[in-house]
């Protein structure tokens, strides 16, 4: 099994802030991970397929890169509805795993 | 635009079954895509169950695949899980989800989620 490891475990910025958030595989899933967002009660929502492409209707402040082993998702300004865990997912092989998440926090 | 609503059973005695059922509307069952169940125990991330596809293959998650079985309802537009000798740790929310295509393709549509019990 890949197991995807997401780092740091809490972010706490401003409004306008940069967040960066990381993932790592413990093996390489080419291109295979997804990025999702979820709130207090809600569902995942997709963010980020293909490492680096926005699902549909996602704001351009949403960004993914990376490669194999090491992927980031970017948030370049961040807005008060921001604030949710962040899971990384990778579709390379089965069984399909998540990482940890990684909670952001609006100051 | 595709709605999955998950139904079932909320409190579950251990050793029981925990069933699932995932009615899906603004689509067909039987599109060539790939329906999933995930969980999620209360304050812990994401666990992919499995998966399902047009012609009834299925995919198992090894932690659970001794206790799982996945069928499709063509005729109700629905899929469901059947998860036998529950335990404590099965407690979650059960999500049912599409795929974009297939498995090897995110997630793309999610239910609702349904929180599921297990007690005596």
């Amino acid at each position: 099994e890949i197991v995807l490891t997401q780092s740091p475990g809490t972010l706490s910025l401003s409004p306008g802030d940069r967040a960066t958030l990381s993932c790592r595989a413990t093996q390489s899933v080419s291109w295979y991970l997804a990025w999702y967002q979820q709130k207090p009660g809600q569902a995942p929502r997709l963010l980020i397929y293909d490492t680096s492409a926005r699902a549909t209707g996602i704001p351009d402040r949403f960004s993914g890169s990376g490669s194999r082993t090491d992927f980031t998702l970017t948030i370049s300004r961040l807005e008060p509805e921001d604030a949710a865990v962040y899971y990384c997912q990778q579709y390379d092989r089965t069984p399909l795993t998540f990482g940890g998440g990684t909670k952001v926090e609006i100051k | 635009q595709v709605q999955l609503q998950e139904s079932g059973p909320r409190l579950v005695k251990p050793s029981g079954t925990l069933s699932l059922t995932c009615a899906i509307s603004g689509a067909s069952i039987s599109s060539d895509k790939w329906w999933s169940w995930v969980r999620q125990a209360p304050g812990k991330g994401l666990e992919w169950l499995g998966e399902i596809n047009l012609g009834g293959t299925t995919n198992y998650n090894p932690s659970v695949v001794r206790r799982l079985t996945m069928y499709r309802e063509d005729s109700k537009n629905q899929f469901s899980l059947e998860l036998t000798s529950v335990i404590a740790a099965d407690t979650a929310v059960y999500y049912c989800a599409r795929h974009v295509v297939d498995s090897a393709t995110p997630i793309e549509d999610w239910g609702q989620g349904t929180l599921v019990t297990v007690s005596s």
